[in-house]
């Protein structure tokens, strides 16, 4: 079993629209979660890290759920500029400083 | 400030042939971070600094890949040896400490090899 798993997508919504991705963890005793996003040939880029409490950055919402391993990032009102990559990360089971990178999830935002 | 820098940005190199790609961590991070993704794929964690120091080398794929870090500032990869799997992106990532601290990532090298 992959230590961080999401759904490749790719999300195909048109502007406007709210979607929302899942992502699944396998350690337990991992501390620390974020959400990047990666644009096509790009470098990942830090979107928001996820808090127990859940979380809000204007349109983008992170929430965490430790009783089911589950991290989510709701995104409303999709902008076309929303289109990429978004990679849900955890910290490593072995060590607080690796952090696992999902595979990503695709989000294609149409006019 | 300036952010992660990367070099080069693109390597093409013959099998066998061994390279060297630079990262410039951002000034005053302690923490740097090599990754490597394949085309389509995720990010895979090769190692990290502390410092100069490297506690974790057990991502780096063989024994063809090493790293080193000096000045607590630029650290270098290198693979010996390349074959054509090691054909990536390789990212640098840097943070101001560890434990889960939020990572900066440099533009990356994208290397090629025939």
């Amino acid at each position: 079993r992959k230590e961080v798993e999401q759904d490749p997508g790719p999300f195909n919504v048109p502007e406007g629209a709210t979607v929302a991705f899942n992502c699944t963890y396998s350690n337990s005793a991992s501390q620390s979660f974020f959400w990047y996003r990666q644009d096509c040939r790009k470098e990942p880029k830090l979107l928001m890290s996820v808090y127990s409490s859940g979380n809000e950055d204007g349109r983008f919402t992170a929430q965490l759920n430790r009783a089911s391993q589950y991290i989510s990032l709701l995104i409303r009102d999709s902008k076309l500029s929303d289109s990429a990559t978004y990679l849900c990360v955890v910290n490593g089971m072995d060590s607080s400083y690796k952090l696992i990178f999902g595979s990503g999830t695709r989000l294609l935002v149409r006019p | 400030g300036a952010g992660v820098s990367q070099s080069p940005s693109n390597k093409v190199t013959e099998k066998g042939k061994d390279v060297e790609l630079r990262c410039d961590p951002i000034s005053g991070h302690t923490a740097l971070y090599w990754y490597r993704q394949r085309l389509g794929q995720g990010l895979e964690f090769l190692i990290y600094f502390q410092g100069n120091s490297a506690p974790d080398k057990s991502g780096l794929p063989s024994d063809r890949f090493s790293a080193e870090r000096t000045g607590e500032s630029v650290s270098t990869l290198t693979i010996q040896r390349t074959q054509q799997e090691d054909s990536a992106v390789y990212l640098c990532a840097s943070s101001l400490g560890l434990a889960g601290t939020k990572q900066f990532f440099g533009p990356g090298t994208r290397l090629t090899v025939l």
